[in-house]
């Protein structure tokens, strides 16, 4: 049971525009979400996050949205750089509890 | 920032052996580090939790005599593969939490068992 999805796997962007990455999720104990970025054979690299008693956070280029309504969340990335390029996971954790539940992957190309 | 090591980067073993993966918080220490795995394509599945003293807190489906997982300090967690099979094949990542509770992740470890 993916408690935590990510419904595209690749997602191709021209440099300089916006990147969007969504996810979703099922469990409504989850109130704490993250976002990683990982390059291959490499850990994930946190990236930015966000609680659930806000909508919105943001950090430089990047800016995490938080619908708890519908169970979504995006990451905006802007503008999008060469550098950018990797796989991006959200993931989630209830309140009090550490454990991470990931997504299953973004794969974000950034075309020169 | 914080720094997480995991040694080693890259194993090979035969089937039937035990491979040993250390992961070491280098300039902070972490009373709790977790345990991952990650297949091909897929997402980052957490295997278990590692508390520095105390056993570890397995996750649902995984085999704790076969994943034998040892947090000797606060600084260092161990996971051992013991006769590992072929399907044991996959990246292993673990991670480290602060006292601000941020998780910070290791390199991971690819095993590949033959």
């Amino acid at each position: 049971d993916q408690q935590v999805k990510q419904n595209s796997p690749s997602l191709s962007v021209q440099e300089g525009r916006i990147s969007i990455l969504n996810c979703d999720y099922t469990n409504s104990m989850f109130d704490y979400f993250l976002w990683y970025k990982k390059y291959p054979a490499e850990g994930p690299t946190f990236l930015i996050s966000i609680s659930s008693i806000k909508d919105k956070n943001e950090d430089g280029r990047f800016t995490v949205f938080l619908n708890k309504s519908a169970k979504h969340l995006s990451l905006h990335i802007v503008p999008s750089q060469p550098g950018d390029s990797a796989v991006y996971f959200c993931a989630a954790s209830p309140s009090g509890n550490e454990k991470l539940t990931f997504g299953t992957g973004t794969r974000l190309t950034i075309i020169p | 920032g914080a720094v997480v090591s995991q040694h080693p980067s890259r194993v090979i073993c035969k089937s039937g052996t035990s491979v040993k993966i250390e992961c070491r918080s280098l300039d902070f220490q972490a009373t709790t580090m977790f345990w991952y795995r990650q297949f091909p394509k897929q997402s980052l599945m957490l295997m278990a939790t590692s508390n520095e003293g105390s056993k570890a807190t397995y996750e649902q489906g995984v085999e704790k005599d076969k994943f034998l997982i040892n947090h000797a300090s606060l600084t260092l967690s161990t996971l051992t593969v013991t006769s590992a099979h072929p399907e044991d094949s996959s990246f292993y990542i673990c991670s480290a939490r602060d006292t601000r509770y941020e998780q910070y992740f290791g390199p991971g470890t690819r095993l590949t068992v033959t």
